[in-house]
């Protein structure tokens, strides 16, 4: 069974509704990912959280705002998203220093925007 | 030549064949890589870490080439429960994330 935990699994929202996704692990990793992936295409780098500050943005949209409120717990907060915002949200975490190490997935939130 | 690049397959076998898939990379730095497995609508689970010329595990064995930049999975005896997609993975220049290939999708058949 997966330590990376994810809620909710499942989440169908409107182009005007407010959301958020939310990801906890307690192994201690100080790297935080999230990653979205559609259908029969790999997983894409959104966000990347090192000691609870945002690494790296891969360029996404602002009307994706994620958040680390501390090591164990990250967050994704969606609004005003676009039918083709539908996808998997997959969240990881790994420990720092990825030579030698590899990061873990959670079962990821499924997210229907209609 | 692309950061990870994998033949995305179907690869269709019968049960108890051996299947290999290959995976090239462009970052001659890589000292790490993995082979991860996806099942339909799951998410992405670790297979196997290869940190130097390959490794072993079971039926699954995955080898590294870095003079030609590539990796290999090597899977003996083929299980109907093998059936899935293969990402390999690459750590970004940098160690600062990984890098996914497409995937290569494997349907064992009895």
């Amino acid at each position: 069974d997966t330590e990376v935990t994810q809620t909710p699994k499942h989440l169908v929202m409107g182009m005007t509704n407010k959301k958020s996704l939310k990801c906890e692990q307690h192994m201690g990793h100080r790297a935080m990912y999230w990653y979205k992936q559609k259908a029969k295409k790999p997983p894409e780098l959104m966000f990347v959280y090192s000691y609870e500050k945002l690494s790296i943005n891969e360029s996404v949209p602002s009307r994706f705002s994620p958040e680390c409120p501390n090591s164990s717990l990250l967050n994704l907060h969606l609004h005003a998203l676009q039918p083709e915002d539908s996808a998997l949200y997959l969240c990881a975490s790994s420990p720092l220093g990825l030579s030698g190490n590899t990061i873990y997935f959670g079962e990821g939130s499924w997210l229907t925007v209609v | 030549r692309k950061e990870v690049e994998q033949d995305p397959g179907p690869f269709n076998v019968p049960e108890g064949a051996t299947v290999a898939f290959n995976c090239t990379y462009s970052n001659s730095a890589s000292q790490s890589f993995f082979w991860y497995r996806q099942d339909c609508r799951k998410e992405p689970k670790l297979l196997m870490s290869v940190y130097s010329s390959g490794n072993e595990d079971g039926r699954f064995t995955a080898q590294l080439n870095r003079a030609s930049q590539y990796i290999s999975l090597l899977i003996r005896d083929s299980k109907l429960s093998d059936s899935a997609t293969y990402l390999c993975v690459v750590p970004r220049a940098g160690y600062s994330t990984l890098t996914f290939g497409k995937g290569t999708m494997l349907l064992v058949s009895p």
